[in-house]
């Protein structure tokens, strides 16, 4: 009973490098995000999907890039990683977009940028 | 002004007491309303939905006025597994997409 599974959990950057965070869902849902958790900000978003093939920009989409070529992966890429990318990323998922549904969370991955 | 507010406590309170939460939104196009659950370090997780006429489950109460655009959490009879953070959602229906906004959230702390 997986549902939302994120890779890596943990990983440590240098400033410029360049990384893919994967979510993967089991759950056969069309919508999956991707947030950034800072403290004292709460969860922001930064890029979303409502099906295959389509992604669009949340609330702080800068300095990332998504993709969604599989209905069940979800994958976030830091093209040039900055410190102030440093944070925790969580993906979530929700079956179909029906106004009102809950989201199903990942365990979260740790990035630091150095 | 934030989307959602919060008071991010912490609340310290005893095993067996009453505590409230409550949280303030802006948005007055804010349709659905939740409470999540989050322990140090982890995901998210969904606590409960809040519903216009208020609803309960188990030890937890949850209350929406959209008049005041507040909702509100009440825990009865704390545990000590009840200490996390807890994060007032709100969705809004006319931004065109289903994403979340959340609080940054209110942190209780049951002691023994």
């Amino acid at each position: 009973n997986a549902g939302v599974t994120q890779t890596p959990k943990f990983r440590v950057l240098k400033t410029g490098q360049s990384m893919t965070l994967l979510c993967a869902q089991d759950m056969n849902h069309e919508y999956m995000y991707w947030y950034r958790q800072d403290p004292g900000m709460g969860l922001r978003l930064i890029h979303y999907s409502v099906g295959e093939g389509t992604t669009a920009k949340g609330e702080v989409p800068d300095g990332y890039n998504v993709s969604r070529l599989k209905k069940q992966n979800f994958l976030l890429g830091l093209e040039s990683a900055a410190p102030s990318q440093t944070s925790v990323y969580f993906c979530a998922s929700s079956p179909d977009g029906t106004f009102g549904q809950p989201q199903h969370f990942g365990d979260g991955t740790r990035l630091s940028i150095l | 002004r934030k989307e959602v507010e919060q008071d991010p406590g912490p609340f310290n309170v005893p095993e067996g007491a009453t505590v409230a939460f409550n949280c303030t939104y802006s948005n007055s196009a804010s349709q659905s309303f939740f409470w999540y659950r989050q322990d140090c370090r982890k995901e998210p997780k969904l606590l409960m939905s809040v519903y216009s006429s208020g609803n309960e489950d188990g030890r937890f109460t949850a209350q929406l006025n959209r008049a005041s655009q507040y909702i509100s959490l009440l825990i009865r009879d704390s545990k000590l597994s009840d200490s996390a953070t807890y994060l007032c959602v709100v969705n809004k229906r006319n931004t065109g997409r289903r994403a979340l906004t959340f609080g940054s959230g209110t942190r209780l702390q049951v002691q023994p």
